[in-house]
């Protein structure tokens, strides 16, 4: 079992809508998760933290962690064609001291005019 | 601040050939991070160094070798490439405060 999980899409959504992605992760230890987005070509950029259960709010995204469950998720609203991008979950391992993160395979999303 | 600069940007290296992919940051963070992406596969740890003089394993370090020259500068090198080393490389910087890393623009790497 892969300790961070992800569907890969793409998933398609329309301009304007919202745009929802899912993580699980098997680490019950974890205290800290991260979105990147990244654009075909390009390096992983941050674009939220969260650290505590519950909602963080960062313009027209949401990240959300939920440890009962174990999972995370970002929601993108108003979405853009400019949001079209792979979206790569990213949490800590709790054995490890040196910071080093576990990375999902990332969602793909499209967003269609 | 430039963050984290990394070069080349583009390399091509026939079977055998070794090089080395350097990796500086202006951020003055402690930890430093070497990732190989390949498609379906996502984002593996080959190295990384803790701190300065420090330097560990990750996931996939067979035909690697790293050098923390400095705070700022973290290097990798191929001592002899495999095509199976074809990939897209990132470093990475870690602030110690909230556990964030930043990556670097990438090396795109084939060998032929």
């Amino acid at each position: 079992q892969k300790e961070v999980e992800q569907n890969s899409g793409p998933l398609s959504v329309p301009e304007g809508a919202i745009a929802s992605l899912n993580c699980t992760y098997s680490d019950r230890g974890s205290q800290s998760f991260f979105w990147y987005r990244q654009y075909s070509g390009k390096s992983p950029e941050l674009i939220m933290s969260i650290y505590s259960n519950g909602d963080k709010e960062d313009g027209r995204f949401t990240a959300q962690l939920n440890k009962a469950s174990q999972y995370v998720s970002l929601l993108i609203r108003d979405s853009q064609p400019s949001d079209s991008a792979t979206y790569l979950c990213a949490g800590p391992r709790t054995t490890d001291s040196w910071g080093k993160l576990q990375f999902g395979a990332g969602t793909q999303v499209v967003v269609t005019p | 601040n430039a963050g984290v600069t990394q070069t080349p940007k583009f390399q091509v290296l026939k079977t055998g050939q070794s090089m080395t992919l350097q990796c500086a940051q202006d951020m003055n963070h402690n930890s430093m991070y070497w990732y190989r992406q390949d498609p379906g596969m996502g984002l593996r740890l080959i190295y990384y160094s803790a701190s300065e003089g420090t330097t560990d394993k990750g996931e996939v370090p067979n035909g690697y070798n790293v050098s923390r020259l400095n705070k700022r500068e973290f290097s990798l090198r191929l001592e002899s490439a495999a095509p199976s080393q074809t990939s897209v490389y990132f470093c990475a910087s870690r602030s110690g405060t909230y556990n964030e890393q930043f990556f670097g623009p990438g090396t795109r790497l084939t060998v032929l």
